[in-house]
């Protein structure tokens, strides 16, 4: 059964400061993917890595897949407030998609 | 709107009545995935459905829950004679074919929040 698992589960970083959430999974993963979720709303897509090595950047945000580590990385670059949400990654195989628990950010002046 | 769509938004029910939840997809896609999501917690796969099939129900309770996906209209979630513990918020997510073999992220809906009084 794939598991993944996210950390930190919660995190509280100044506007400016960069930091990393980690997502490890536990057996091969076809994909691997993250997503942004504002409280009382749904999930939004972010990133979707399909090959070791793949690293996509969007804004201030910066997603990373090493298959052979099984690990995925967010990176945050010089946050802003804006960015405060719950960020989910999820692994799949076939049809099967296994979030982890979700890292929720809070970002202070 | 053509994104996924569920409703209601929010649903209140007492304990032993039956809740159902429905799901358009968005159009153009025919697969359909139920989660269930726990305050403060991750999303817990529940069923994978296409038209008229049950894909993997690996993830629902074998007892009260049940979907479908019928040939024309919403796929449905029904939780029959609803305990506390079934309180969560429902979502929904489409993709047009098998999301995985893709690539391609799945939609999701704003969730139904069902609350067991």
């Amino acid at each position: 059964e794939l598991k993944v698992e996210q950390n930190p589960l919660f995190l509280s970083m100044q506007e400016g400061k960069n930091y990393t959430i980690y997502c490890n999974y536990s057996t091969t993963s076809d994909r691997l993917y993250w997503y942004r979720q504002d409280p009382g709303k749904s999930l939004e897509s972010l990133f979707v890595l399909l090959s070791n090595g793949a690293v996509k950047q969007e804004g201030r945000l910066m997603a990373s897949l090493d298959t052979k580590a099984r690990l995925s990385t967010l990176h945050i670059t010089a946050a802003v407030h804006d960015l405060s949400a719950t960020y989910f990654c999820a692994g799949s195989r076939a049809n099967d998609m296994r979030f982890g628990a979700g890292t929720r950010l809070t970002v202070k002046p | 709107n053509a994104g996924v769509m569920q409703n209601p938004r929010h649903l209140v029910r007492r304990r032993g009545q039956e809740a159902r939840l429905r799901c358009s997809p968005m159009k153009g896609h025919s697969h359909v995935y139920w989660y269930r999501q726990l305050p403060e917690e991750g999303l817990k796969f529940m069923v994978y459905l296409q038209k008229e099939n049950i894909i993997d129900e690996s993830g629902m309770p074998k007892e009260r829950f049940s979907a479908e996906f019928p040939k024309e209209g919403p796929s449905i979630l029904r939780i029959q004679q609803v305990v506390r513990g079934d309180s969560a918020a429902y979502f929904c997510a489409s993709s047009p074919q098998s999301g995985q073999s893709n690539g391609q992220p799945q939609h999701f809906g704003d969730g139904t929040r069902l609350s067991i009084l």
